[in-house]
């Protein structure tokens, strides 16, 4: 049962361009929406985090826009570095447990 | 401050084979959780403890067994080991009123 699901799969930016990931969620339960950034090797760590009662977050270049009517969240990278290449995940939280999307593979080419 | 720690970092079984990994944390959190990571999956929830003495399934919980030892530490169990448990693992942990979790750097398990 997939209850976040994540587009797109992959994401080729240059630098100094936005990327942008979408979630929509089906879980009206979710009370917080996370997204974690995880290097090749590495395990996930928390990036920037929005409540359903906010409709836009930012944290220097990433930003979180949320629309709770539509059940849909997005990441949007501004001015993208080859350091930012990693697999990004949304995540829906209820009651302490996450739900993961299914992960976006971001590459900044230099 | 090590934050979540996990042995072994990889490991190859075979078909039958049983196993535990085990993960420990030192941030004294309550709650800890045990995922597996698929290519295209996303990462999926095992088992997790909200808090010592007691352990719940997730989403996938068939083929494993959890023990929370203590507060620090939450180990996963294959009795006998099937190629579809090939994954990495990973184990993380929350303190409580925080959303939060910490990851460990994650087991490579492969069955053959």
């Amino acid at each position: 049962q997939q209850q976040v699901k994540q587009s797109p799969q992959s994401l080729i930016v240059q630098k100094g361009g936005i990327s942008i990931i979408n979630c929509a969620y089906e879980n009206t339960a979710f009370d917080y929406f996370p997204w974690y950034q995880q290097f090749p090797g590495k395990g996930p760590a928390l990036l920037i985090a929005i409540r359903p009662d906010v409709s836009e977050k930012k944290e220097g270049r990433f930003t979180i826009s949320f629309n709770k009517s539509a059940k849909q969240f997005s990441l949007h990278i501004m001015d993208s570095q080859p350091g930012d290449s990693a697999t990004y995940f949304c995540e829906g939280t209820s009651y302490g447990k996450l739900t993961f999307g299914q992960g976006t593979i971001l590459t900044v080419h230099p | 401050n090590a934050g979540v720690t996990q042995t072994p970092k990889f490991q190859v079984l075979k078909t039958g084979q049983s196993m535990t990994l085990q993960c420990a944390q030192d941030m004294n959190h309550n709650s800890m959780y045990w995922y597996r990571q698929d290519p295209g999956m996303g990462l999926r929830l095992i088992y997790y403890s909200a808090s010592e003495g007691t352990t719940d399934k997730g989403e996938v919980p068939n083929g494993y067994n959890v023990s929370r030892l203590n507060k620090r530490e939450f180990s996963l169990r294959l009795e006998s080991a099937a190629p579809s448990q090939t994954s990495v693992y990973f184990c993380a942990s929350r303190r409580t009123g925080s959303h939060e979790q910490y990851f460990g750097p994650g087991t490579r398990l492969t069955v053959t």
